[in-house]
């Protein structure tokens, strides 16, 4: 069955460093792939999302990679803050109507 | 834009009672997916609405259902409530089915059955 995961469950990184979240998925027919951030208390809130037909789509302070090949992609956050620091996931869309497929979760600590 | 809104915020209920939950999408948005997020087992899908009608279901028993309304306001009901129903439920507003893969989630409505 389709899965996703995550490599790492925790990243600290020190304010202003670059974090870079990854994500592997097992479904080579997955469409699209959206990143969230959620933080305590709160649902997920869309970061960015990419199409299966891209590698590379790059929004304000935010990146993200696909491989279709290895069957990963990647979150990369630039000049990272205090208040990027929370629960990031990432989610596998297209091979069912409406349904997405969410990774464990990486929890992202950003140290002043 | 208004976001997605979910009602209540908060319930506690006892095991074998029912509960209703509440989603308004996003305006424009016909898709509406609920998902159930606990520690253990992270965001699982229950089930999508599309123009009224259910496209898509996940491994959750009957006990879940849901329903969608023309103006593409959503609930989802669970039935005879058991202590494992706690948890953080979720609905996600898209336009998936109009051209675009955005999906966006309420606050969730946190669940607690005692």
């Amino acid at each position: 069955g389709e899965s996703v995961g995550l490599h790492l469950p925790t990243l600290s990184v020190q304010e202003g460093d670059n974090s870079i979240i990854n994500c592997a998925y097992s479904n080579s027919a997955s469409d699209y792939f959206i990143w969230y951030k959620q933080e305590s208390g709160k649902g997920p809130q869309f970061i960015i999302d990419i199409r299966s037909n891209m590698d590379k789509r790059q929004g304000q302070r935010v990146t993200v990679l696909l491989n279709k090949t290895v069957k990963h992609l990647s979150l990369q956050i630039a000049a990272t803050q205090p208040g990027d620091s929370a629960v990031y996931f990432c989610a596998v869309g297209g091979t069912s109507y409406g349904k997405l497929t969410f990774g464990q979760g990486t929890i992202l600590t950003v140290h002043p | 834009k208004a976001g997605v809104t979910q009602t209540p915020r908060y319930l506690i209920k006892t095991r074998g009672q029912q509960v209703t939950l509440s989603c308004s999408p996003i305006s424009g948005h016909r898709s509406v997916s609920w998902y159930q997020q606990t520690p253990g087992q992270g965001l699982q899908f229950l089930f999508e609405y599309f123009s009224e009608t259910q496209r898509n279901k996940g491994n959750f028993p009957g006990r879940f259902s849901g329903r969608q309304f023309s103006n593409s306001r959503s609930e989802m009901n669970v039935s005879t409530l058991e202590l494992g129903d706690s948890a953080l439920y979720l609905c996600a507003s898209s336009s998936h089915g109009q051209g675009s893969t955005e999906a966006f989630f309420g606050q969730g409505t946190r669940l607690t059955v005692v």
